[in-house]
């Protein structure tokens, strides 16, 4: 695709509920990023994924977030029982390859979670 | 823990130059970004620099690093309405991921 794009672009959820926010990279890049934008905290890490496998899960907040991808393309965070402080902006990234550190890394335009 | 600093907030007249700045923490940071983030955007890479650098200059754009401070600084030529946006300055850390800044909030002044 022409850049990253992530749905839903919104999300309004209860506090305890599930929610599953999505990231399609640009074609081709093999390395995708997650990060969070909160109020409070900035802009942090959450994780990276070179092709399929995540090799540095460090940035989760807790157990309660995972995240998958498949084929090597779109990624899936999933956020469990959902608190009012995972309320944030939530930004995915790609890049050609992860570990060359001039490649560039594009962000999609984010999805905002609100937890009631 | 790992705190890249910027100040909140920067006004600037129109037509000024605009010079935003940012201490970094890792003197091993290989490469060191600036990005930009409009209202309601993503954000969008605008320069980087390399360590072993000090000066990189893009069209209106300069970026200054003293790597000795561990300052990187981002000057805006000619600043105009379109540069009104929050920019980040960003250290790779690690491995891939990035450490963001604060964010400066930039608002010009007509």
């Amino acid at each position: 695709g022409a850049g990253v794009s992530q749905s839903p672009s919104n999300k309004v959820t209860e506090k305890g509920k599930d929610v599953e926010l999505r990231c399609d990279p640009i074609s081709g890049h093999t390395a995708l990023y997650w990060y969070r934008q909160s109020l409070g905290q900035g802009l942090e890490f959450l994780i990276y994924f070179q092709g399929n496998s995540a090799p540095d899960k460090s940035g989760l907040p807790s157990d309660r977030f995972s995240a998958e991808r498949t084929g090597g393309s779109v990624s899936t965070l999933t956020i469990q029982r959902t608190q009012q402080e995972d309320s944030a902006v939530y930004l995915c990234a790609s890049s050609l390859v992860a570990g060359a550190h001039t490649d560039t890394q594009y962000f999609g335009p984010g999805t905002r979670l609100t937890v009631l | 823990g790992e705190d890249v600093e910027q100040s909140l907030f920067l006004s600037v007249r129109e037509g000024d130059s605009s010079v935003i700045n940012c201490t970094y923490t890792d003197s091993s940071s290989t490469y060191l970004y600036w990005y930009k983030q409009e209202p309601g955007a993503g954000l969008q890479l605008l320069t980087y620099i390399f360590s072993n650098m000090d000066m990189k200059q893009d069209q209106r754009l300069t970026v200054l690093l003293n790597k000795k401070d561990k300052h990187l600084s981002l000057r805006i030529a000619d600043t105009q309405t379109g540069d009104s946006a929050i920019y980040f300055c960003a250290e790779i850390f690690g491995n891939e991921k990035l450490t963001f800044g604060t964010g400066t909030r930039l608002t010009i002044i007509p």
